[in-house]
């Protein structure tokens, strides 16, 4: 089952902050974000792993709550660069169904102005 | 580290006619996952690779197929087109397809069937 994204899409002036939230039904193991621009390929900008850890990219960070199967990316302090769609990808709980699988949200389409 | 390839970047084909898809892994990786984005489906899981081996396969007809060869490229077939077919194909090569692995993408091969 897809993960839940939200916002569906946020504008934003250079410099503001943005959340995206990313929320699973399902028991997660990990959690992959990603950047996807027009015309191209999912940029991977960050793994979470189950154990609700906090990383950073930059100025863009990300958290997993394991307790309620969901992932928060912030975007601080917005550049013009940081205008595209982000996805977030889940993979479940070990199971048969696991390998090399990804469940992608729907996206959050974020657009950066001067 | 040469990123994931793709080839060709953009094909277009006729109803009921078949198509090969390519893709090459980043050294090292083992495992080959494929996807198809669509504005209206977003990113769906198609099949993973690893060792020449299907692994895993996502909720598609029989029409789509793929196979590894020994040095981790990958290839899809999609025979009798039909114009829902048409859609970005997306290649992402990870290390050994474990949830905590990283997926890297490739540049995609956008398939038009007319």
């Amino acid at each position: 089952q897809q993960p839940v994204q939200s916002p569906q899409a946020v504008i934003l002036r250079e410099g503001e902050d943005a959340v995206i939230n990313c929320s699973s039904s399902k028991a997660l193991y990990s959690v992959h974000w990603y950047r996807q621009k027009h015309g191209e390929a999912p940029v991977f900008l960050m793994i979470l792993l189950k154990g609700g850890e906090q990383k950073g990219h930059d100025k863009i960070s990300a958290s997993f709550n394991e307790k309620k199967q969901q992932s928060s990316l912030y975007l601080t302090a917005s550049q013009l660069s940081y205008s595209g769609t982000y996805f977030c990808g889940t993979a479940a709980i070990w199971t048969t169904d696991s390998w090399g699988k990804l469940q992608f949200g729907a996206g959050t389409q974020v657009v950066v102005t001067p | 580290k040469a990123g994931v390839t793709q080839t060709p970047r953009y094909l277009i084909k006729t109803r009921g006619q078949q198509v090969t898809l390519s893709c090459s892994p980043i050294s090292g990786h083992r495992s080959v996952s494929w996807y198809q984005q669509t504005p209206g489906q977003g990113l769906q899981f198609l099949f993973e690779y690893f060792s020449e081996t299907q692994r895993n396969k996502g909720n598609f007809p029989g029409r789509f197929s793929g196979r590894q060869f020994s040095n981790s490229r990958s290839e899809m077939n999609v025979s009798t087109l039909e114009r829902g077919d048409s859609a970005l194909y997306l290649c992402a090569s990870s290390l050994e397809g474990l949830p905590t692995d990283t997926q890297y993408f490739g540049p995609g091969t956008r398939l038009t069937v007319l």
